[in-house]
């Protein structure tokens, strides 16, 4: 069982729509991080979210972190190809124990 | 580009067989992270050093080892290997705490045949 939720597992969309991806857990964190992972490559850092129902915007991207800490959101507004990939969260507990999710595998179509 | 560079990208070994990846961390970085990452998974985390020592660990077996030299690169040792540890491995460094930043490696893709 992981300790992260991620859902939906996979997401395929058109251009110019939005979507919503969820993180969820039953434990709290001190940070929750999102990456974005391209095919053979290693996850890349889209942002950290510290304080509880905190919001957080990347340009189309927003993020929020749930009131308690243990869950967290991202929405991607009018999503474009390049948003493409695959999206992972990641929990911090501590100061050093990071465990990620499942991630969901985003597909924008043209 | 993150300053984290691994080796080999690529890998391949026979069952049995022991392997050692390698890791650069970012200049200043005292901490590294390794990760398992399977085909369509998250990665699962093997173990944490930070200034030498190990400083975490994940639900891996004693066959997974690693160390960090005073350069704060890293290696990931696995003997025995099996079947199931075709992965990518990821390793990620920081400075000292993962509620800031983390900076993964392009991983490398280790197959077992």
């Amino acid at each position: 069982t992981q300790l992260l939720e991620q859902s939906p597992q996979f997401l395929s969309i058109q251009e110019g729509e939005n979507l919503t991806v969820y993180c969820n857990s039953s434990s709290v964190f001190s940070s929750l991080q999102w990456y974005r992972q391209e095919p053979g490559e290693g996850p890349v850092l889209l942002v950290t979210v510290v304080t509880g129902g905190e919001v957080k915007k990347l340009k189309r991207l927003t993020f929020q972190f749930g009131d308690a800490r243990k869950d967290s959101s991202l929405h991607i507004t009018a999503a474009q190809p390049g948003d493409t990939g695959l999206y992972l969260c990641a929990g911090v507990r501590g100061d050093n124990d990071m465990r990620f999710g499942a991630g969901t595998r985003l597909t924008v179509k043209p | 580009e993150t300053g984290v560079t691994q080796s080999p990208t690529h890998l391949i070994k026979t069952r049995g067989q022991q392997v050692t990846l390698r890791c650069s961390s970012q200049s200043g970085h005292n901490t590294v992270s390794w990760y398992q990452q399977a085909l369509g998974q998250g990665p699962q985390f093997i173990f944490q050093y930070y200034r030498e020592e190990e400083n975490g660990r994940g639900n891996f077996p004693p066959r997974f080892s690693g160390l960090q030299f005073p350069n704060y690169s890293s290696e990931l040792n696995v003997n025995a290997l099996e079947l199931d540890d075709s992965a990518l491995y990821l390793c990620a460094s920081s400075t000292g705490t993962l509620n800031t930043e983390a900076f993964f490696g392009q991983g490398t893709r280790l197959t077992v045949v």
